[in-house]
């Protein structure tokens, strides 16, 4: 079944900062990545997808790279600020289905 | 925001007893989702609907059902409630027409907090 991994501990960055979070799948080829944004007591928040020719892609502060050699995808956001403060999700696109991972906690400090 | 709400956003029953949570979407997407998220899993798959009475299982399927009788509303029921099922629940909608296409992303709906005592 596909395993799709992220790192289950806070990311603590300083503002200003660069962020960069990973996800790592196995047992799978996704033809999209996708990424999400969850503030507490909220559902998940569309940010990106890329395909798995794109490599890389960018919307505003953010970019997302996609590394099908490695099964790997980055999220970075650029200068960070308190309010990039939440939880990402990457989730495996398998066609009108999506798995998603356990998510990464960010904590940008002033 | 996409149109979409979650009724009752929080609620509190006791183990044995049938709770039904609903799902209401006013984009007139085809596909409908429910999942629970539960520290250490993440976000989990339960069921899914790919049209009016069209469903099929998730990854934790057990101990739930669903129907969808018509396009805006999907209802996510557990028969009798077990403590195991504590968690919140998310209804998720997505613009995608078939099973093989890629690349639509889903909202979600502002979740349903469930305890069973």
């Amino acid at each position: 079944s596909q395993k799709i991994e992220q790192n289950s501990e806070a990311l603590n960055i300083q503002e200003g900062k660069t962020a960069t979070l990973t996800c790592n799948y196995t047992n799978y080829s996704p033809a999209y990545l996708q990424w999400y944004r969850q503030d507490p007591g909220r559902g998940p928040v569309f940010l990106l997808l890329i395909r798995e020719n794109e490599k890389e892609k960018r919307k505003e502060r953010l970019k997302v790279t996609f590394d099908t050699t490695l099964k790997q995808s980055l999220f970075h956001i650029t200068a960070s600020q308190p309010a990039d403060s939440a939880t990402y999700l990457c989730a495996l696109d398998a066609g009108n289905m999506l798995t998603f991972g356990g998510g990464t906690r960010l904590m940008v400090k002033p | 925001d996409a149109g979409i709400t979650q009724s009752p956003r929080h609620k509190v029953t006791e183990t044995g007893t049938p709770v039904t949570l609903r799902c209401h979407q006013t984009e007139n997407h085809r596909y409908m989702y429910w999942y629970r998220q539960d520290p250490g899993h993440g976000l989990r798959l339960i069921h899914y609907s790919y049209g009016v009475k069209d469903t099929d299982k998730g990854e934790v399927s057990d101990g739930y059902s669903v129907s969808r009788s018509k396009t805006e509303d999907f209802l996510l029921t557990l028969e009798s409630a077990t403590s195991s099922q504590t968690s919140v629940y998310f209804c998720a909608i997505s613009g995608g027409t078939s099973p093989w296409e890629f690349g639509y992303e889903q909202y979600f709906g502002p979740g349903t907090r469930l305890t069973v005592t």
